[in-house]
């Protein structure tokens, strides 16, 4: 069965730093993808980031870059310049193989403070 | 942008009673899929749907669920005899396309969910 883990329950940053969020998973697939998903308090769930597993380069999506360490199966978010905004839970989540679930961590509850 | 929409947005129902929830994904998405979340807990997957027919599927899906597209442009849900362990935020979403882009069939979009309380 695929595993997602996320090890940090809650997480705060002040606005305008940078934050990283920790997300391992595991896998027997080659073929894979893995995502960043926003969830914020309306509880919708918001694509932020996807990361193909054979590309090398890490996916970057304005101020939400990943570092993608496929050897060491880690795939953190990095949020730059934090905004009030960004405030949320975020889940980490993987699609792999022929499957067509994807497969949740179970969260990280970010705070963004003044 | 085109966007997944869900109804009803939120949905109180007695035990023993029938649901049906609701979803408009993505006009030209192929894939369809319906996702739970009980409060304060990560997120499961329940269904995916292609093609007309149910291409997987959790053990959380017994023969109390059922999905249908009754039409071009609505996937359902129905919840036969509602339980209160039923209680749950339930996403529906779509991805893929016909165009088939690399990723476009794994990336999946996410509808504002319907929150089901059941008494």
């Amino acid at each position: 069965a695929q595993t997602v883990t996320q090890s940090q329950p809650e997480m705060s940053v002040q606005e305008a730093e940078t934050v990283t969020l920790s997300c391992t998973y595991d896998t027997s697939e080659n073929n894979y993808y893995l995502f960043w998903y926003k969830q914020p308090p309306s509880r919708q769930m918001i694509l932020v980031i996807r990361q193909e597993a054979y590309k090398q380069q890490n996916a970057t999506e304005n101020r939400f870059s990943v570092n993608f360490q496929k050897a060491a199966k880690s795939f953190s978010l990095k949020i730059s310049d934090s905004q009030l905004g960004d405030t949320a839970m975020y889940f980490c989540a993987s699609h792999t193989g022929t499957a067509s679930k994807l497969t949740f961590g179970t969260g990280t509850r970010l705070q963004v403070t003044l | 942008e085109p966007e997944v929409t869900q109804t009803p947005s939120h949905q109180v129902t007695q035990m023993g009673q029938e649901v049906i929830l609701r979803c408009v994904p993505i006009s030209n998405h192929l894939y369809f899929y319906w996702y739970r979340q009980i409060l304060g807990q990560k997120v499961e997957f329940l269904v995916s749907f292609y093609n007309n027919e149910i291409s997987e599927k959790s053990e959380i899906f017994d023969d109390q669920f059922s999905v249908e597209r009754p039409d071009g442009s609505n996937f359902t849900l129905k919840i036969r005899s509602t339980k209160l362990e039923d209680s749950a935020m339930y996403f529906c979403a779509s991805s893929g396309s016909l165009a088939g882009a690399v990723g476009e069939r794994e990336t999946q979009y996410f509808g504002p969910g319907t929150r089901l309380l059941v008494l």
